[in-house]
């Protein structure tokens, strides 16, 4: 069955670099997506890759896909307090309207 | 700032109400989600509607009723609601929702609700 897994928390010194890993079962993702999540707040898209690319940089954030282990992680770069916050992986799959199957999410921690 | 609008951002309302949520987008998009959240937990599929139509009902229970008057706009009328309703509604929207051709969601600030 479709399952994406990520550990539950990362803490990290300012200014160190994060990287948030997930695992996902289904070979028939389209998209992987990352979306940030503050207190209070929605979810904001960060970035997204299609499954046949191996990785994609916009600033401070790569995403790297390795399909063959079924492997997707996010690294931020120079990490801010500003990017404490909760991290959801999530893939879309060929032909199910739409639907996306989140991780249980990554609590990012971010110390001065 | 968010192109996905929600209102309210708060509602509380006790088990014998009747509420709606409101979702708008000005994105040109054709599909539309509701989804709940509990707090630090992954946002759970309610309801797809695409082209207007609804395409997916994730066995939502029927005190949970969506509309979408048109492509803009989403409703999820409320009705009879149990505590464990409490929860955070995010509307979300994407151009298309079919095929190879998915493509991303686009999240509002969500309603936080509350009942009695």
């Amino acid at each position: 069955g479709e399952d994406v897994e990520q550990s539950l928390f990362l803490s990290v010194r300012e200014g160190d670099s994060s990287v948030i890993n997930c695992t996902y079962t289904d070979s028939s993702s389209t998209y992987l997506y990352w979306y940030k999540q503050e207190p209070g707040a929605g979810l904001q898209l960060l970035t997204y890759i299609f499954s046949n690319m191996d990785m994609k940089q916009d600033q401070r954030l790569t995403v790297l896909l390795n399909k063959k282990d079924k492997h997707l992680s996010l690294r931020i770069a120079d990490t801010q307090t500003g990017d404490s916050a909760i991290y959801f992986c999530a893939e879309s799959l060929y032909n199910q309207g739409g639907k996306l199957i989140f991780g249980q999410g990554t609590e990012l921690s971010v110390k001065p | 700032d968010t192109e996905v609008t929600q209102t309210p951002k708060h509602l509380v309302m006790g088990m014998t109400n009747k509420k709606s949520l409101k979702c708008e987008q000005h994105m040109g998009h054709r599909a539309m989600y509701w989804y709940k959240q509990k707090a630090k937990k992954p946002p759970e599929l309610m309801f797809v509607y695409s082209y207007e139509k609804l395409s997916i009902n994730e066995s939502v229970p029927s005190r949970f009723s969506p509309e979408c008057p048109n492509s803009s706009l989403l409703n999820l009328h409320l009705h009879a609601l149990q505590p464990e309703d409490s929860a955070l509604y995010l509307c979300a929207s994407s151009q298309g929702v079919g095929g190879a051709g998915n493509q991303p969601q686009h999240f509002g600030d969500g309603t936080r609700l509350s009942i009695l």
